[in-house]
């Protein structure tokens, strides 16, 4: 079974500056997803990034992007620039590509604020 | 194109009843999967659906059961409510078929208070 961590709890960081979110995982398998999900206080889950396991380059969505470390087994999450509807409770979540169909194992989730 | 929509978005239960939340999934999207969320457990799968069959499951009692229909869209049952199904249920939809994998777009979920 995948397991997903996120030992972050809680961060915050001042409007305009860069912070990262730490995402670890366990899989045996070789081939998967990764994707960092937002969740504001409307409790909609939006989807920010993914990543592709096969890939090596690293995905970027405008001021997200991501370190994937694959031999490491760690996904962590930059947001630059930071502003204030980036406030949100953020989520790492794997899926396998072995099994069969939609499975995704989320991580406990990482509460940012930014301050003004 | 219109994003995932659930119903109700809200919902008040007692202990013992039984309660269905319903999703549409994004125009051609034929997975749609469930997850729980609450602030012990965070966010687990329930259950997939594709092509109204049920394709992947969780850790979750006979209770907790799903349809799809022709159309995509879902419907989740959970019969004989206990306080501990109190919880935001989550859809997804993707465009997930079989031997390809995509991305899950979420609904804005339904609250299940059950007292």
């Amino acid at each position: 079974a995948q397991t997903v961590t996120q030992s972050q709890p809680e961060m915050s960081v001042q409007e305009a500056e860069t912070v990262t979110l730490s995402c670890t995982y366990d899989t045996s398998e070789n081939n998967y997803y990764l994707f960092w999900y937002k969740q504001p206080p409307s409790r909609q889950m939006i989807l920010v990034i993914r990543q592709e396991a096969y890939k090596q380059q690293n995905a970027t969505e405008n001021r997200f992007s991501v370190n994937f470390q694959k031999a490491a087994k760690s996904f962590s999450l930059k947001i630059s620039d930071s502003q204030l509807g980036d406030t949100a409770m953020y989520f790492c979540a794997f899926e396998g590509m072995r099994t069969s169909g939609s499975r995704l194992t989320f991580g406990e989730g990482t509460q940012l604020t930014v301050n003004p | 194109k219109a994003g995932v929509t659930q119903t109700p978005r809200y919902l008040i239960k007692t202990r013992g009843q039984q309660v269905t939340l319903s999703c549409s999934p994004i125009s051609g999207h034929r997975s749609v999967s469930w997850y729980q969320q609450t602030p012990g457990q965070g966010l687990q799968f329930l259950f997939e659906y594709f092509s109204e069959t049920q394709r992947n499951k969780g850790n979750f009692p006979g209770r907790f059961s799903g349809r799809q229909f022709s159309n995509s869209r879902s419907e989740m049952n959970v019969s004989t409510l206990e306080l501990g199904d109190s919880a935001l249920y989550l859809c997804a939809s993707s465009f997930t078929t079989s031997g390809y994998t995509d991305t899950q777009y979420f609904g804005p979920g339904t609250r299940l208070t059950v007292l």
